[in-house]
């Protein structure tokens, strides 16, 4: 079992659609959490950190279940510039300057 | 202020050949990391130095692959001899010292894409 699960996607949605993706990590030890983004042919850049009692950023919003291991990531409203690659991200320990341990990503492509 | 430098971006080599990559972390970020990206995938941790000391080095391929921190700031990863299966972005990324408690932001670099042929 891969530590960190995502559905590959793609997602393909139109503008102003309402889109989720799901994640699910096999180390229940797992304390930091975050979502990225990666455009095509770029570096992945932080997206949020997603705590249990949920957190808000504009239109993203992210949810941790550390119960069922479970990830999630909402955005509402989508926009073109959302295309791109999300990757769930978690972390074993909380302890500053640990690697990170990324999912394959899930691909959005927002058309007009 | 600068992020995190890698050069070259682009490299095509036969198999069997060697290759180098060179990291330039953010300023003052102690620690750093090289991460390997095979299309489709999410990128994977090869090692990880804090200062010059290795924290972590336990997916780096060591019959092929070296890493070095020597004077705890720019840093290069070596392949040597390179495999068709090492065709990939090579990621750098670098973060702060560990603080007291929670995770540092970890920045990544443009990446070096290689190209194994």
């Amino acid at each position: 079992r891969k530590e960190v699960e995502q559905d590959p996607g793609p997602f393909n949605v139109p503008e102003g659609a309402t889109v989720a993706f799901n994640c699910t990590y096999s180390n229940s030890a797992s304390q930091s959490f975050f979502w990225y983004r990666q455009d095509c042919r770029k570096e992945p850049k932080l997206l949020m950190s997603v705590y249990s009692s949920g957190n808000e950023d504009g239109r993203f919003t992210a949810q941790l279940n550390r119960a069922s291991q479970y990830i999630s990531l909402l955005i509402r409203d989508s926009k073109l510039s959302d295309s791109a690659t999300y990757l769930c991200v978690v972390t074993p320990y909380n302890q500053a300057g640990t690697a990170l341990i990324f999912g394959k990503g899930t691909t959005l492509s927002v058309s007009s | 202020e600068a992020g995190v430098a890698q050069s070259p971006r682009y490299k095509i080599i036969e198999k069997r050949q060697s290759v180098a990559f060179w990291c330039n972390p953010i300023s003052g970020h102690a620690t750093l990391y090289w991460y390997q990206q095979i299309l489709g995938q999410g990128p994977k941790l090869l090692i990880q130095f804090q200062n010059n000391g290795v924290v972590d080095d336990s997916q780096l391929p060591k019959d092929r692959f070296s890493a070095e921190r020597l004077k705890g700031v720019d840093s290069t990863l070596k392949i040597q001899p390179a495999k068709l299966e090492d065709s990939a972005v090579y990621l750098c990324a670098s973060s702060t010292l560990p603080g007291t408690g929670g995770q540092e932001t970890q920045y990544f670099g443009p990446g070096t894409r290689l190209l194994v042929l």
